[in-house]
């Protein structure tokens, strides 16, 4: 399995600061996710990091507001910018790992829980 | 896009008890359908996944079944245990984890 690490677990940010969350896998993987959790909802994904390359942003969300960097096979970070109230969640970092008789798992960090007031 | 449905949001059972959550997805190309565990505080666990080539899978107390033809995809556990209090999320996608969609959570709560 993949053990995942995420900095900082949590935070509580003015209005119209950015915060840089990071991830940290203990292996080398190839897909890394980064995903959003409102308080009390389901998990939506934000973007695929792409190593060495610029990331994917899906419908909804847009480099300038989510900058991410994946300098490496096991770093990424997601930056949240420009922050308002309504970007209050859990940002989870994830990766696809092989394992035994599987094709790919999807393994998620602790999250980072913020906070924007 | 796909859109993945899921009942119950909140489910009480007694200890010892069967827990049935049930997902629906609407596109008919997604053949990956994990199921995760999420604790308070902590990120998703996958607990068991199934792909469309499959009907059902069992791991112990927890199985999922799988109906293509009608779309949908349940969670069934057995004999619960207070430690199997958690929200639990139902997810497809078109292959492996890419571009999961996760349904819409569902508290289960297990009283000794």
């Amino acid at each position: 399995s993949a053990v995942i690490s995420q900095k900082p677990s949590r935070d509580i940010c003015q209005r119209g600061t950015s915060l840089t969350i990071q991830c940290q896998v203990d292996s080398q993987v190839t897909m890394m996710f980064w995903y959003r959790q409102q308080p009390g909802q389901s998990l939506t994904l934000i973007a695929t990091a792409n190593q060495g390359s610029e990331a994917t942003y899906e419908s909804g969300f847009v480099i300038d507001k989510f900058p991410i960097s994946r300098p490496n096979l096991t770093f990424s970070t997601l930056t949240v910018s420009n922050m308002s109230p309504e970007d209050s969640s859990i940002y989870l970092c994830s990766v696809e790992y092989p394992t035994e008789g599987n094709t790919g798992e999807l393994f998620f960090g602790e999250g980072s829980r913020l906070t924007v007031l | 896009g796909e859109n993945v449905e899921q009942h119950p949001s909140t489910l009480s059972v007694q200890e010892g008890d069967s827990a049935v959550i049930k997902c629906t997805y609407s596109d008919s190309a997604s053949n990956y359908f994990p199921w995760y565990k999420q604790e308070l505080g902590k990120g998703p666990q996958l607990i068991i996944d199934i792909r469309s080539n499959v009907g059902e899978k069992k791991d112990q107390r927890i199985a999922v079944t799988l109906n293509k033809t009608a779309k949908h995809f349940s969670l069934h556990i057995t004999e619960t245990q207070p430690e199997d209090s958690a929200v639990y999320f139902c997810a497809a996608s078109h292959f492996n984890t890419d571009k999961l969609i996760f349904g819409t959570g569902t508290r289960l709560q297990v009283f000794p």
